[in-house]
């Protein structure tokens, strides 16, 4: 399968504990985006990265959040000292530059963090 | 700001029947809105897009979508409903900023009765 890939696919933790999510991306592609979406809601933007270079962050990306793309290639999103209002579905898309000003985005499965 | 709004919480339609989850948007300059839909452990799917041009935008699956200026709509519609169909569907709107921002409505799920 070539589709953005998210690992883990569910992560349980404690509060105050930290969490890394992983994120592959189609390999072609340039742009990567990170959302979170919880329930009852439409995912909500929190980071942009071009190539290794992040663009963008939300306001929503608090200081115990922190996003890199070391090479370009795939991303991390780690949450330091855990909240459970941190319980949420973490999107990873993607999308190559020739297309990343029209709109469509590819989205992996998601990576759904509930703290305890 | 750019937003959408999605008005209804849920659409219940019978399999066969038409069907329209409505969408509303506001931005500043021409608008670029796209719909979403998320199947049950599936990741979102991209369905169609309007950037410019015809005001019915043709997608995937049978989905079609009409942008109305005037109204500030862009509601996705399809002639006959599959109990395949049902799902939670996503209106979103490009934000400003030159790349691939989108901002998402709340979603409005889809039920398709046998």
């Amino acid at each position: 399968d070539t589709g953005v890939s998210q690992n883990p696919r569910h992560k349980i933790t404690k509060r105050g504990q930290n969490v890394t999510f992983r994120c592959d991306p189609i390999s072609e592609h340039n742009r990567l985006y990170w959302y979170r979406q919880t329930l009852g809601q439409g995912p909500e933007f929190l980071t942009y990265f071009q190539n290794e270079a992040q663009l963008e962050k939300s306001r929503l990306l608090s200081d115990r959040f922190s996003a890199e793309r070391p090479k370009g290639s795939f991303s991390t999103l780690e949450i330091q000292r855990t909240e459970q209002g941190d319980s949420a579905m973490y999107l990873c898309a993607s999308s190559p530059k020739d297309r990343g000003n029209t709109g469509e985005l590819f989205f992996g499965e998601g990576s759904r963090l509930t703290v305890l | 700001a750019q937003s959408v709004a999605q008005p209804e919480d849920q659409v219940n339609v019978a399999e066969g029947n038409p069907l329209t989850v409505k969408c509303t948007y506001s931005v500043s300059g021409n608008p670029y809105l796209f719909w979403y839909v998320q199947y049950p452990n599936r990741g979102l799917q991209f369905l169609l897009k309007y950037i410019t041009g015809d005001n019915l935008v043709k997608g995937s699956y049978g989905f079609e979508a009409e942008f109305n200026k005037s109204q500030t709509s862009f509601h996705l519609k399809k002639p006959s409903a599959l109990v395949s169909d049902s799902a939670l569907y996503f209106c979103a709107v490009r934000d400003v900023g030159g790349y691939n921002k989108l901002i998402f409505g709340a979603g409005t799920r889809l039920a398709v009765h046998p």
